[in-house]
């Protein structure tokens, strides 16, 4: 059972132009929601997080916008550039007590290519 | 270590052979992570220690697949009689609280079994 959705596989958007990736989840149970980017050859790096009591969060090009009654939540890259060009990952987990993390479940992942 | 380390980068070994993979995590972590990445797939739990608690194995695909965390610090990855299917990316990861900024990974450890 797939508990994090991302869509779509793969996307190509031109230099300037806004990136959107999606994912779905279904443990209502979760309440940490990161995305990470990964270039070949690296491991996934973090970038930006959001918890269920805001429904967006903004760090500088990046938006994460949450849904939590659809339990969905979403990536849009701004002003995208072909330095964005990786490997995208929602993900999805649930806070241990005293607050450490638990696993990540995480989506299938989204290519990006950012044409000039 | 300013970041998580792992060993070695590249690992090719022969079906049915044993492979020990190695994680440093980052100093002070107390929540480490096993991942397997496959060609074009997402990222595949593997194991989690946290602390002193016992290890969550529930991603441990088969019995041949074991892990261990010495001295709450370094971690083995031990695979047995490996098989072509386990030819993938392993990545680690560690982590301390979620407020922190969540996991840190390695760069991973490709495995490919010939």
């Amino acid at each position: 059972q797939q508990q994090v959705k991302q869509s779509p596989q793969s996307l190509i958007v031109q230099k300037g132009g806004i990136s959107i990736i999606n994912c779905a989840y279904e443990n209502t149970a979760f309440d940490y929601f990161p995305w990470y980017q990964q270039f070949p050859g690296k491991g996934p790096a973090l970038l930006i997080a959001i918890r269920p009591d805001v429904s967006e969060k903004k760090e500088g090009r990046f938006t994460i916008s949450f849904n939590k009654s659809a339990k969905q939540f979403s990536l849009h890259i701004m002003d995208s550039q072909p330095g964005d060009s990786a490997t995208y990952f929602c993900a999805a987990s649930i806070e241990n007590y005293g607050g450490s993390q638990g696993n990540l479940i995480f989506g299938k992942g989204t290519k990006l290519s950012v044409k000039p | 270590g300013a970041g998580v380390s792992q060993s070695p980068s590249n690992k090719v070994t022969e079906k049915g052979k044993d492979v020990e993979l190695r994680c440093d995590p980052i100093s002070g972590h107390t929540a480490l992570y096993w991942y397997r990445q496959s060609l074009g797939q997402g990222l595949e739990f593997l194991i989690y220690f946290q602390g002193n608690s016992a290890p969550d194995k529930s991603g441990l695909p088969s019995d041949r697949f074991s892990a261990e965390r010495t001295g709450g610090s370094v971690s083995t990855l031990t695979i047995q009689r490996t098989q072509q299917e386990d030819s993938a990316v392993y990545l680690c990861a560690s982590s301390l609280r979620v407020v922190d900024g969540g996991y840190t990974f390695g760069s991973g450890t490709r495995l490919t079994v010939v």
